[in-house]
C-alpha cells in the first residue's frame, strides 16, 4: 500500500509560467514532509519542506502548501525555469517511526524555452 | 548547506566480488543515516536505517546478511554487498540526518552498482 502517492509521472510546462507538482499521503501520522529535485544518476537534492503546524513554506520561487484534511500537499515553482526540470520527488516522516522518509513515485517536471 | 559524501560513483565488478560504499556527512554530526536502492524510473526504496554504535534496522525482504551496513562513527556509515551478483545491479543511495526533529534528510550523489 502507497502511503504517498504522485499520480501525475509527468508534467510539461512553458517557462516563466507556473508548475504546480501534487503529493497525496494516507498516514495520518505523518508530520514533516519535503520535497526532493533528482537528476538523473544523482542522490536527490533538498528542496524545501513543511511541518504538519503549518500550512504554508515559501523559499524564493518554491511555495509548498499543505492541506492536512485533504491529505494533500503541493509544491508551486514560479516562474519555473529550464533549469527546473529534473524528477520531483515528495517525501514524508513521522517522528514515532524515526523519522524515516516515505517517497512518492516521483514526477519529472520538463519546462520547455 | 549539509554535505553528504558517497563513494565511490560507479563500480563495474565480476559476479561474486564484495562491494564496499562509503557515505560520510562532511559538515555535521549524523547519528542516523540511511541507505536506500533505485531501480530504473522506480522512487527511492529505503533498505536500511543505520544509527552511530548499534545495528542497522532492516526493512523487509532486504537480506541483512547480504547487504552489511556499519556505522561506527557520527560521520561514516558504509554498506557492503556481499557475493554480489547480477540481480543486485542497480543504484544506491545513503542519506544521512542531525538528531533533531524536522530536519531534512541530505543524500549523497549515489554509487551505481553493476555486476557482471
Amino acid at each position: 500500500d502507497q502511503q504517498v502517492k504522485q499520480n501525475s509521472p509527468s508534467l510539461s510546462v512553458q517557462e516563466g509560467r507556473i508548475s504546480i507538482l501534487n503529493c497525496d499521503y494516507t498516514n495520518s501520522m505523518f508530520d514533516y514532509f519535503l520535497w526532493y529535485k533528482k537528476y538523473p544518476a544523482e542522490g536527490p537534492t533538498f528542496l524545501i519542506s513543511i511541518s504538519s503546524i503549518k500550512d504554508k513554506n515559501e523559499d524564493g520561487r518554491f511555495t509548498v502548501f499543505l492541506n492536512k484534511s485533504a491529505k494533500h500537499l503541493s509544491l508551486h515553482i514560479v516562474p519555473s525555469q529550464p533549469g527546473d526540470s529534473a524528477v520531483y520527488f515528495c517525501a514524508a516522516s513521522a517522528r514515532n517511526a524515526g523519522n524515516m522518509l516515505t517517497f512518492g513515485g516521483g514526477t519529472r517536471l520538463m519546462v520547455k524555452p | 548547506g549539509a554535505v553528504v559524501s558517497q563513494h565511490p560513483s560507479r563500480v563495474i565488478c565480476k559476479s561474486g566480488t564484495s562491494v564496499k560504499i562509503e557515505c560520510r556527512s562532511l559538515d555535521f554530526q549524523a547519528t542516523t543515516m540511511f541507505w536506500y536502492r533505485q531501480f530504473p524510473k522506480q522512487s527511492l526504496m529505503l533498505m536500511a536505517t543505520s544509527n552511530e554504535g548499534s545495528k542497522a534496522t532492516y526493512e523487509q525482504g532486504v537480506e541483512k546478511d547480504k547487504f552489511l551496513i556499519n556505522h561506527a562513527s557520527l560521520t561514516l556509515s558504509t554498506l557492503t554487498v556481499t557475493s554480489a551478483h547480477p540481480e543486485d545491479s542497480s543504484f544506491y543511495i545513503c542519506s544521512a540526518k542531525t538528531p533533531y526533529s524536522n530536519q531534512p534528510q541530505h543524500f549523497g550523489d549515489g554509487t551505481r552498482l553493476s555486476i557482471l
